[in-house]
C-alpha cells in the first residue's frame, strides 16, 4: 500500500494567481497521476507526472495551465495558474506501482477561486 | 460518449434497505474496479474482478462481473448509514501511453437515512 500526504488540503485564491499542490508519498512508486472531480462528482485525469520529464497531458489540458513537476519518485507537484471561478474543483494525486491493479489516491486539495 | 456508464447517478434509501448500483459499456475489459469515496477523502479500492461471471463478495458487498466482462454491478444488501458515499466503477487504460491511468464511471452517490 501506499500512504499519499497532500497538501494544501483546501485553499481560498483570487483569480489571477496560482496555487502549488504537493504530493508527497510514503515510498517510492513508479506512477503518479493527477485528477480533477467536481464535489459529488466523477474524476477526471488532467495528466500523468512522469519523473525526470515533462508530464503527459491528457485532452483538454495543457501544461501552461496546468503545470506538473516530479523530481523524484515519491513527490510531485500541481500548479494551477492564473486561476478563475471555473478552476474551482477538488484535485487529488494518485499512485499506482506498474505490476500492482490497486490505485492509491490522497484526501484531495478542495480549491475555490473567487 | 462516456466509456462507463453508471446508474443511477443518485440514490436515497433507508437503513436496511437492499440497493443495486450498475456499470455498463459497450467495451471488453479485462478487468474493473470499484472504489468508494466518502467526503474530504480520496476514493479506495474495494474490489477488482478480473474473470467474466465473477462474483465477489465484500461483507454486505457483492460485486458481479458480466460474462462478457462488458458490465457489472454493486449490490449492497441491508444498508447502514456507514455505506453511505460515491461509489465509482473504473477501468484501467491497458497499454501505450496511456497504460496505468484509470477512467471512471460518472459515480452514484449513496445516501442512507437512519
Amino acid at each position: 500500500s501506499a500512504v499519499i500526504s497532500q497538501k494544501p488540503s483546501r485553499d481560498i485564491c483570487q483569480r489571477g494567481t496560482s496555487l502549488t499542490i504537493q504530493c508527497q508519498v510514503d515510498s517510492q512508486v513508479t506512477m503518479m497521476f493527477w485528477y480533477r472531480q467536481q464535489p459529488g462528482q466523477s474524476l477526471t485525469l488532467i495528466a500523468t507526472a512522469n519523473q525526470g520529464s515533462e508530464a503527459t497531458y491528457e485532452s483538454g489540458f495543457v501544461i501552461d495551465k496546468f503545470p506538473i513537476s516530479r523530481p523524484n519518485l515519491t513527490f510531485s507537484t500541481l500548479t494551477v495558474s492564473n486561476m478563475s471561478p471555473e478552476d474551482s474543483s477538488i484535485y487529488l494525486c494518485s499512485v499506482k506501482q506498474v505490476l500492482n491493479t490497486e490505485a492509491f489516491f490522497g484526501q484531495g486539495t478542495r480549491l475555490t477561486v473567487v | 460518449t462516456q466509456l462507463l456508464e453508471q446508474s443511477p447517478q443518485f440514490l436515497s434509501i433507508q437503513e436496511g434497505e437492499n440497493l443495486t448500483v450498475y456499470c455498463n459499456s459497450s467495451s471488453v475489459f479485462s478487468s474493473l474496479q470499484w472504489y468508494r469515496q466518502e467526503p474530504g477523502e480520496g476514493p479506495v479500492l474495494l474490489v477488482t474482478v478480473v474473470t467474466g461471471g465473477e462474483v465477489k463478495k465484500l461483507k454486505r458487498l457483492t460485486f458481479q462481473f458480466g460474462d462478457a466482462r462488458k458490465d457489472s454491478s454493486l449490490h449492497i444488501t441491508a444498508a447502514q448509514t456507514g455505506d453511505t458515499g460515491l461509489y465509482l466503477c473504473a477501468v484501467f487504460n491497458a497499454g501505450g501511453t496511456s497504460y496505468g491511468k484509470l477512467t471512471f464511471g460518472q459515480g452514484t452517490i449513496l445516501t442512507v437515512h437512519p
